[in-house]
């Protein structure tokens, strides 16, 4: 069974970077899915924020592409999001998941999601 | 950007109720249309991808149709643990959800 693990900071000051890490257990990060980071803020809708492939290739939300980074280390089966100069807009639980089939598509694995403060 | 809308925002069913939540893209997204539920705290369940298709799982009460720009996810007879907000999301270009439909008891 997939299972996916946020793990980061709680809490971030604002205009500095938040780092989150998603650990894949129970299936191989190579094996040919795409992977994502989906955020919802406070009672709002979710946000796609960016999906990668192992090899590196990358899609990001063009509302956030000028401060957000994905990447992937193979080696440890996981993923990471950064997001720079953050803001109180960026508060919210934020969600890795596994993208089902194409690059672009459902999200058929999620984690349990972490949540994110943004504040002084 | 397409945007997503979704009606209603609130609705309230009983148990055995028929239920339809309708969701509208601003623009053709063919079939690229996924619905999930979610329960506070938690992250979403897929239920349907590509319009009308039932997720590995999914109680087969729960149905999806529409294409284009209109889309329905039908739950032919609510149950108890039906009650949440259900998202729809597009994917034909990048990726986006509607604001959710919470369905709650009458």
């Amino acid at each position: 069974q997939v299972q996916l693990q946020e793990s980061g900071p709680g809490l971030v000051k604002p205009s500095e970077t938040l780092s989150l890490t998603c650990a894949v257990s129970g299936y191989s990060i190579t094996s040919g899915h795409y992977w994502a980071w989906v955020r919802q803020p406070p009672g709002k809708r979710l946000e796609w924020i960016g999906s990668l492939f192992h090899s590196g290739s990358t899609y990001y939300n063009p509302s956030l592409k000028s401060r957000v980074t994905m990447s992937v280390d193979t080696s440890k089966n996981q993923f990471s999001l950064r997001l720079t100069s953050v803001t109180a807009a960026d508060t919210a639980l934020y969600f890795c998941a596994r993208v089902r089939s194409a690059s672009y598509d459902a999200f058929d694995f999620w984690g349990q999601g972490t949540l994110v403060t943004v504040s002084s | 950007d397409i945007q997503m809308t979704q009606s209603p925002y609130t609705l309230s069913a009983s148990v055995g109720d028929r239920v339809t939540i309708t969701c509208r893209a601003s623009q053709s997204i063919s079939s690229w249309l996924a619905w999930y539920q979610q329960k506070p705290g938690k992250a979403p369940k897929l239920l349907i991808y590509k319009a009308s298709n039932l997720e590995s799982g999914v109680p087969s009460r729960f149905s999806g149709s529409g294409s284009g720009t209109e889309f329905t996810l039908t739950i032919s007879s609510l149950q108890p643990d039906d009650f949440a907000t259900y998202y729809c999301q597009q994917y034909n270009s990048y990726s986006t959800f509607g604001q959710g439909t919470k369905v709650e008891i009458k």
